[in-house]
């Protein structure tokens, strides 16, 4: 299965703090590409990063990307609480599919 | 800035009916999909759609489903005779162009109850 797996499944921090979370799959990508999900409302997309690329940086987000390890992760630096929502890592091989992983849940505490 | 609307955003339907979820896709997007996300699970893959055919379907696009872009603004997806594990959040997403190396932009779903 292409399918993501996000490591942590559940993280808590106070507020500053930064937030590390992982994403590894199993097969060759184009791209992977980083959504958050706030309760009950549909995906946002926030970063995308290619193949090609090792490192990407948005705002307070960082992604890394290793392809000889099949993993990626999405660092939010300087937390708020705003930030409380799931975060998902999503994978594409060919074709117009994605995968999404199973998400890890960051709680960001005042 | 521009989003994906989906309707309703809660339905509820006896099992063994037909129900058609709506969504509005970004109007100058050419790509458009559906997904599922059954309670606490993850977000599966159902279906891609370009230039009036399905591109891409998963094992859970089964002859159940079915999708349509009835006019130019439209996107439905139909569930002929629903089940009770059909209960789930729909999402709709669509895309400028195709996956590779383009985002995808999400409505905010309709919540599909079978009962």
């Amino acid at each position: 299965s292409q399918q993501g797996e996000e490591d942590p499944q559940a993280l808590s921090i106070q507020e500053g703090e930064n937030a590390t979370m992982n994403c590894s799959y199993k097969t060759s990508i184009n791209n992977l590409q980083w959504y958050r999900q706030n309760s009950g409302r549909g995906l946002v997309h926030l970063i995308l990063i290619r193949s090609n690329e090792r490192e990407k940086h948005s705002g307070r987000l960082r992604v890394t990307l290793d392809t000889s390890k099949k993993s990626s992760s999405l660092l939010i630096t300087a937390s708020r609480a705003a930030d409380t929502a799931s975060y998902f890592c999503a994978t594409d091989a060919t074709g117009n599919q994605f995968y999404f992983g199973t998400g890890t849940s960051l709680t960001v505490i005042p | 800035e521009p989003e994906v609307t989906q309707t309703p955003s809660h339905q509820v339907t006896q099992m063994g009916q037909e129900v058609i979820l709506r969504c509005v896709p970004i109007s100058n997007h050419l790509y458009f999909y559906w997904y599922r996300q059954i309670l606490g699970q993850k977000v599966e893959f159902l279906v891609s759609f370009y230039n009036n055919e399905i591109s891409e379907k998963s094992e859970i696009f089964d002859d159940q489903f079915s999708v349509e872009r009835p006019d130019g603004s439209n996107f439905t997806l139909k569930i002929r005779s629903t089940k009770l594990e059909d209960s789930a959040m729909y999402f709709c997403a669509s895309s400028e162009t195709g996956v590779p190396y383009q985002p995808q932009h999400f409505g905010d779903g309709t919540r599909l109850s079978i009962l």
